[in-house]
């Protein structure tokens, strides 16, 4: 099994909301990813959790506010977010198996198509 | 500077015949690769990987064969049927590094 569920499918908030995106995954991986996709282009990674810490932010604006709870769930909360927001985000996970010849595959879920109002 | 880069936006394959999706990249430290199929609107789906170990591996219709020295990647898929028609991005790492850098995709489509 490679499932990785996000909720909700759907969300559309204005620019004053407070809103959370939810992730989930039962296969024991141990690290967690957000991705925003836009239109047309490829996924960009925005935050990386292994073993529940953050360990990468890729100089994501502080209006995204990521959280592990712990190893099966993430949680990415969103605050005065901008119309160029408007995207599908995306959770993956992997093992973590990190280290130089070993390989990690990430698996997705179907992402939360947000637009920001 | 795009470090993984999928020269045809798209590609037009009749069913039945090998579909061949090309990848270069420009990191020599990248040593995991990865192809991920996309419907529109859903989360990309994993189809196969290759390790720099290695120069071929297949699992069913999906074959991806990399050249090291030319830092070149393809995807074939024999035989093609129309569920293949969907997105095609390829990704790399390297050093066991968590961020998979991605090409720009290219849209496949089987026609009948």
């Amino acid at each position: 099994d490679t499932e990785v569920t996000q909720t909700p499918k759907h969300l559309v908030m204005g620019m004053t909301n407070k809103k959370s995106l939810k992730c989930e995954q039962h296969m024991g991986h141990r690290a967690m990813y957000w991705y925003k996709q836009k239109a047309k282009k490829p996924p960009e990674l925005m935050f990386v959790y292994s073993y529940e810490k953050l360990s990468i932010n890729e100089s994501v604006p502080s209006r995204f506010s990521p959280e592990c709870p712990n190893s099966s769930l993430l949680n990415l909360h969103l605050h005065a977010l901008q119309p160029e927001d408007s995207a599908l985000y995306l959770c993956a996970s992997s093992r973590s198996s990190q280290g130089p010849g070993l390989t990690d595959t990430q698996y997705f879920g179907p992402g939360t198509r947000l637009t920001v109002l | 500077d795009q470090q993984v880069k999928q020269n045809s936006p798209s590609l037009s394959v009749q069913e039945g015949r090998i579909s061949i999706l090309n990848c270069d990249y420009t990191n020599s430290m990248f040593d995991y690769f990865l192809w991920y199929k996309k419907y529109p609107a859903e989360g990309p789906t994993f189809l196969i990987s290759i390790s720099s170990i290695k120069d071929k591996n297949e699992d069913g219709r999906f074959t991806v064969f990399l050249n090291k020295s030319a830092k070149h990647l393809s995807l074939h898929i024999v035989p093609s049927q129309p569920g293949d028609s969907a997105v095609y991005f390829c990704a790399a790492s390297g050093q066991g590094a968590q961020k998979l850098v991605f090409g720009q995709g290219t849209r496949l489509t089987i026609n009948p």
